[in-house]
């Protein structure tokens, strides 16, 4: 248990369809990341959220849409989707601010399915 | 640019061997962060070790051990006497203190491929 929950755990969705992953963290973090892992590739950082507010998009695909609503919750909303999007969905928190404690934590991921 | 490379894409002993995994990095700054990350069938992924580019002490804890090597740009992990539990993916990882400071106070972590380990009762 990383205290990092991430739901579902399994998605399958239409090209079509309008769906949203759901992260929430129990360790009182202040900063929360969106990662992408595809087979045979490296982690891909999507976003991430300090305080609520978005500091970084990593030049992801507007079909993807983040929402922070507090320092606990992060979503990622999914709107016509291609099959390449197919991947296992990884949040993170961490603490803000401070490198010399600055470790992400993970979720186990939503992986998702797109036909 | 910084990047992490694990060449071994998957490995497999037979439980109670030692094991090690490969990581080699590359980075332009003095003051780096590495990192290892272990990713069980579950699919979280599971925090192992942080280590600052100053500090090239070994460090041991329990089963597991990690070697720094600034010298070949390398951070090894190796698990001693494997068990079926340890059968997962491994990540080595590396964060850059000056991306630190840029990225609005959060790291940025560069990730390897990952090893798969497999432990083989």
């Amino acid at each position: 248990e990383t205290g990092v929950t991430q739901t579902p755990r399994h998605l399958v969705m239409g090209m079509t369809n309008k769906k949203s992953l759901k992260c929430e963290q129990h360790l009182g973090h202040n900063a929360m990341y969106w990662y992408k892992q595809s087979a045979k590739k490296p982690l891909e950082l999507m976003f991430v959220y300090n305080f609520k507010e978005q500091t970084e998009n990593n030049s992801v695909p507007s079909r993807f849409s983040p929402e922070c609503p507090n320092s606990s919750h992060l979503f990622l909303h999914l709107h016509t989707l291609q099959p390449e999007d197919s991947a296992l969905y990884l949040c993170a928190s961490s603490p803000w601010g401070d490198i010399a404690k600055n470790i992400q934590y993970f979720g186990a991921g939503t992986r998702l399915s797109v036909l | 640019a910084q990047k992490v490379t694990q060449a071994q894409t998957e490995i497999s002993v037979v439980e109670k061997e030692d094991v090690t995994l490969d990581c080699v990095y590359e980075t332009r700054d003095t003051t780096y962060y590495l990192f290892w990350y272990k990713q069980p069938p579950s699919g979280e992924l599971v925090f192992l070790i942080r280590r600052n580019s100053f500090d090239e002490q070994n460090e041991i804890s329990g089963r597991y051990s990690w070697n720094f090597q600034k010298s070949t740009s390398s951070f090894n992990f190796t698990i001693t006497a494997s068990q079926v539990v340890d059968s997962a993916v491994y990540f080595c990882a590396l964060s850059e203190a000056s991306t630190f400071t840029t990225n609005f106070g959060n790291e940025k972590l560069t990730f390897g491929t990952g090893t798969r380990l497999t432990i083989i009762p």
